[in-house]
């Protein structure tokens, strides 16, 4: 079964500790995996898509990362505005018209 | 400011009754579809729509009706409301096969 698993269920930082999210996926034939961000009462907002084995995308304090069975999603010196919900999605390789998400990593950064 | 808009925000149905979920999106996008978001299990695709008059169903069609007129719009219709459809609906739009989505503020719906 194609699934996308994220892990951890949810980090806690201190403001400027740096961490990583993880995202692994058992879809064969990648074809791009997307990452959200999602704040409490809102729908998800589009961060990045990586297409091939080792591209890296960066924005701001946030760089994602992509292998052939997982991304990470590396945070460096995290403010509390970046805390929310990151999730990440592939899509479905019989049918990449649909998207599969994982549940995603609940991110609370501290001052 | 474009993007996909989507009505209303919050409603509360009683079991069996009917409604239709709201969403327009203002940037020609070809593709739009219809998740829903539930506690532990991240967003589920009810429908989806590849352009004007082509439907499909997702992974939890049952209990959804859904049509596309025209580009802009795609409402979700629930044909008679239960419990189990207590959830955050999100609608989203995409410019093309296999590209980013652009997600609305959601719609929280309660059915008691």
């Amino acid at each position: 079964e194609d699934q996308v698993t994220q892990s951890p269920e949810a980090l806690r930082l201190q403001e400027g500790e740096s961490s990583s999210l993880n995202c692994s996926y058992t879809v064969s034939g990648l074809r791009g995996l997307f990452w959200y961000r999602q704040d409490p009462g809102k729908g998800p907002e589009f961060l990045f898509t990586l297409y091939s084995a080792g591209e890296e995308k960066e924005k701001e304090r946030l760089k994602a990362t992509l292998t052939k069975k997982e991304s990470f999603l590396h945070i460096t010196a995290p403010k509390p505005e970046d805390s929310a919900t990151y999730l990440c999605a592939v899509p479905n390789p019989y049918n990449t018209d649909k998207l599969i998400f994982g549940t995603g990593t609940r991110l609370q950064v501290f001052p | 400011n474009a993007g996909v808009t989507q009505t209303p925000k919050f409603q509360v149905l009683k079991t069996g009754q009917s409604m239709t979920l709201q969403c327009a999106q203002d940037m020609n996008h070809e593709y739009m579809s219809w998740y829903r978001q539930d506690p532990g299990m991240g967003l589920r695709l009810i429908h989806y729509s590849v352009g004007a008059g082509i439907t499909d169903q997702g992974e939890v069609p049952n209990g959804y009706n859904v049509s596309r007129s025209t580009t802009e719009d795609f409402p979700l219709r629930l044909l008679s409301a239960a419990p189990s459809q207590t959830s955050v609906y999100f609608c989203a739009s995409s410019i093309g096969q296999g590209l980013d989505y652009t997600f609305g503020s959601g719609t929280r719906l309660t059915v008691v």
